[in-house]
């Protein structure tokens, strides 16, 4: 059963326009996780929230997690080439395994 | 500053050969957990680690699948009699139960290919 649903699977886009993918369950997280992986590496943690509501930004990146904890988004301004990559989201319940979503491959063309 | 490592990074092996892999996790972090990724998709839990105890098992974790931590530093993860569908990338992450610890931190991976 696959708790954590992101969309879209795949965006191509130009360098400087700006997206937003969305991270979305039923259940309720403690905690919500973005990573980057690029091909053949482990994943990179970006950010992590814990808070109902919390906003946090990284940069040209922006993450939100929902009110009720259980729908997070990651929004890029102007993307680059470099944020080339597979964004996963990932839910924690207090330190136990992460669950994670099914993975949004980003590609940015100059 | 180091972070997780694993060895090796890739291994390629035959049908029904045993592989074993390696994760030193941050070194303060005392949680230890292992993934499992294929193509396309996100990494799936297999199983975790506090200290050197095996707190719980994924039911992806078949019979011939094996992990230790036994002075909960580094960890190994064996597994016997390889099959084709064990072909994957094996991910090491480590957390610590401090302060909320909820955040982990991935390693490089072990790619493993079964021929």
């Amino acid at each position: 059963t696959q708790l954590l649903e992101q969309s879209p699977q795949f965006l191509s886009i130009q360098e400087g326009e700006n997206l937003t993918v969305y991270c979305n369950s039923s259940s309720v997280f403690s905690s919500l996780q973005w990573y980057r992986q690029e091909p053949g590496e482990g994943p990179v943690l970006l950010v992590t929230v814990v808070t109902g509501g919390e906003v946090k930004k990284l940069k040209r990146l922006t993450f939100q997690f929902g009110d009720a904890r259980k729908d997070s988004s990651l929004h890029i301004t102007a993307a680059q080439p470099g944020d080339t990559g597979l964004y996963l989201c990932a839910g924690g319940r207090n330190t136990d395994k992460l669950i994670f979503g099914t993975g949004t491959r980003l590609q940015v063309f100059p | 500053d180091t972070g997780v490592s694993q060895n090796p990074r890739h291994k390629i092996t035959k049908r029904g050969q045993n592989v074993t892999f390696r994760c030193d996790p941050i070194s303060e972090h005392n949680r230890l957990y292992w993934y499992r990724q294929t193509l396309g998709q996100g990494p799936e839990f297999l199983t975790y680690f506090q200290n050197e105890a095996q707190l719980e098992k994924s039911r992806l974790l078949s019979d011939r699948f094996s992990a230790e931590r036994p002075k909960g530093s580094f960890s190994t993860l064996e597994i016997q009699r390889t099959e084709q569908g064990d072909s994957a990338m094996y991910l090491c992450a480590s957390s610590s139960s401090q302060g909320g610890g909820e955040t982990q931190y991935f390693g490089p991976g072990t790619r493993l290919l079964v021929l």
